[in-house]
């Protein structure tokens, strides 16, 4: 299940660093976001979602930043650590409904 | 375990085999879904099921079959399969409302030779 071969935008960081992701979304009318992190052998995972009606929302150690006026989306990662290590997708979708379009994803690596 | 279950978890089949993928989901969720991950499409929905009635099928070519017994089960026929079909084939389930997002699977590895 892993995401290997996947020619993705790679961020470095290095261990106990702050880590910001970013995802440009696409349709000005998405009102639901989510990001997702897959490990290796894994599929993606629920890390955190925001609404349009909201500019921020923390989770634990990890924050969502929404910047509607620029259709932008952002991951913070705070103390960064070995297992965060993973491909990071940001995924929109409308009105609630069931179908995401989903990013093409960030491989963040954590060096020790 | 995320609450979905996938398989098998690797397989590799010839392009005149026919085989099948499964999903189980207990987490009564009453949407299901197949995605694509490959190297040059990183995510790509295939096949949407709502209330085990098929609402998406999105220009899949036929030689993919869907099927959903009932709203805990999915599976993915196979027949004649393509090379360029080597990918991780990941299922997913959600609330109809979509609230919450998805609950992915680990996948299924396939290799067609």
């Amino acid at each position: 299940g892993e995401s290997v071969g996947l020619h993705l935008p790679t961020l470095s960081v290095q261990e106990g660093d702050n880590s910001i992701i970013n995802c440009a979304y696409s349709n000005s009318a998405s009102d639901y976001f989510i990001w997702y992190k897959q490990e290796s052998g894994k599929g993606p995972q629920f890390i955190i979602d925001i609404r349009s009606n909201m500019d921020k929302r923390q989770g634990q150690r990890v924050t969502v930043l929404l910047n509607k006026t620029v259709k932008h989306l952002s991951l913070q990662i705070a103390a960064t650590q070995p297992g965060d290590s993973a491909v990071y997708f940001c995924a929109e979708n409308r009105d609630y409904g069931q179908n995401f379009v989903f990013g093409p994803g960030t491989r963040l690596s954590v060096l020790p | 375990e995320t609450g979905v279950t996938q398989t098998p978890r690797h397989l590799v089949m010839g392009m005149t085999n026919k085989k099948s993928l499964k999903c189980e989901q207990h987490l009564g969720h009453n949407a299901m879904y197949w995605y694509k991950q490959s190297a040059k499409k990183p995510l790509e929905l295939m096949f949407v099921y709502s209330l085990e009635e098929r609402v998406e099928n999105n220009s899949v070519p036929s030689r993919f079959s869907p099927e959903c017994p009932n709203s805990s089960h999915l599976f993915l026929h196979l027949h004649t399969l393509q090379p360029e079909d080597s990918a991780l084939y990941l299922c997913a389930s959600s609330r109809q409302s979509g609230t919450g997002g998805y609950t992915f699977g680990s996948g299924t590895r396939l290799t067609v030779v």
